[in-house]
């Protein structure tokens, strides 16, 4: 069974704070993504990456930042968290053309 | 640009009974695929169905069938003998078919609660 994890179910952060959520996918895949999801608004691509060190802009990617230093982890950066980035976030993986397959999600408040 | 419209932001069945959940798309390509996907209270999404538009034939799983109107661009995911287990966010996603990044469309999700 393909597995994907994140690093925390919930993360309280302050305002100001630089926060890291982690993901890590067990199935060698090429392609992994971070969404942002909130009630009514869906899932909303925030960053993806296709390899290792490459990175696209998805569409909403103001105030995040990513990194992708080996093929099994991608990381999604809040430079300086902020209380309009609370929300429930999702990370994704898939092989080429196929299946996406997601985390459980980490809840992020930030106060 | 390619988007996803699912109109019904909750709905609800009793248990046993039949439920349809409507999705409507708009896009400009002619070979894509489209999937339902299910999000339970835990959180975790999982794909329910998924449906190549180049297949006339409707996809079906079990007790999850589809009714895929390509000239209409109409995606409806029919869930028959609804059990509770079956309560969950349900989003209706669109992919391109070329192209291998696999980046996903998705709309803003139907809640669906099963009834005892």
């Amino acid at each position: 069974d393909v597995k994907v994890t994140q690093s925390s179910r919930y993360l309280v952060k302050r305002t100001g704070e630089k926060v890291f959520l982690e993901c890590v996918q067990d199935m060698d895949h090429e392609n992994m993504f971070w969404y942002r999801q909130d009630p009514g608004l869906g899932l909303r691509l925030i960053y993806f990456s296709y390899d290792v060190k490459m990175k696209e802009k998805g569409d909403i990617p103001e105030g995040y930042s990513v990194s992708r230093e080996k093929k099994e982890r991608f990381s999604l950066i809040l430079e300086s968290a902020s209380t309009n980035q609370t929300s429930m976030y999702l990370c994704a993986s898939t092989q080429r053309g196929g299946e996406q397959f997601f985390g459980p999600g980490t809840r992020l408040t930030v106060l | 640009a390619q988007t996803v419209t699912q109109s019904q932001p909750e709905m609800s069945v009793q248990e046993a009974e039949t439920v349809t959940l409507s999705c409507t798309y708009d896009t400009s390509e002619n070979n894509y695929y489209l999937f339902w996907y299910k999000q339970p209270p835990s959180r975790q999404m999982i794909l329910v169905i998924r449906q190549e538009a180049y297949k006339q034939q409707n996809a079906t799983e079990n007790r999850f069938s589809v009714n895929f109107q390509k000239a209409a661009k109409s995606f409806s995911l029919k869930i028959s003998d609804s059990q509770l287990g079956d309560t969950a966010m349900y989003f209706c996603a669109f992919r391109t078919y070329g192209g291998s990044q696999g980046n996903l469309i998705f709309g803003k999700g139907t809640k669906l609660s099963v009834k005892p």
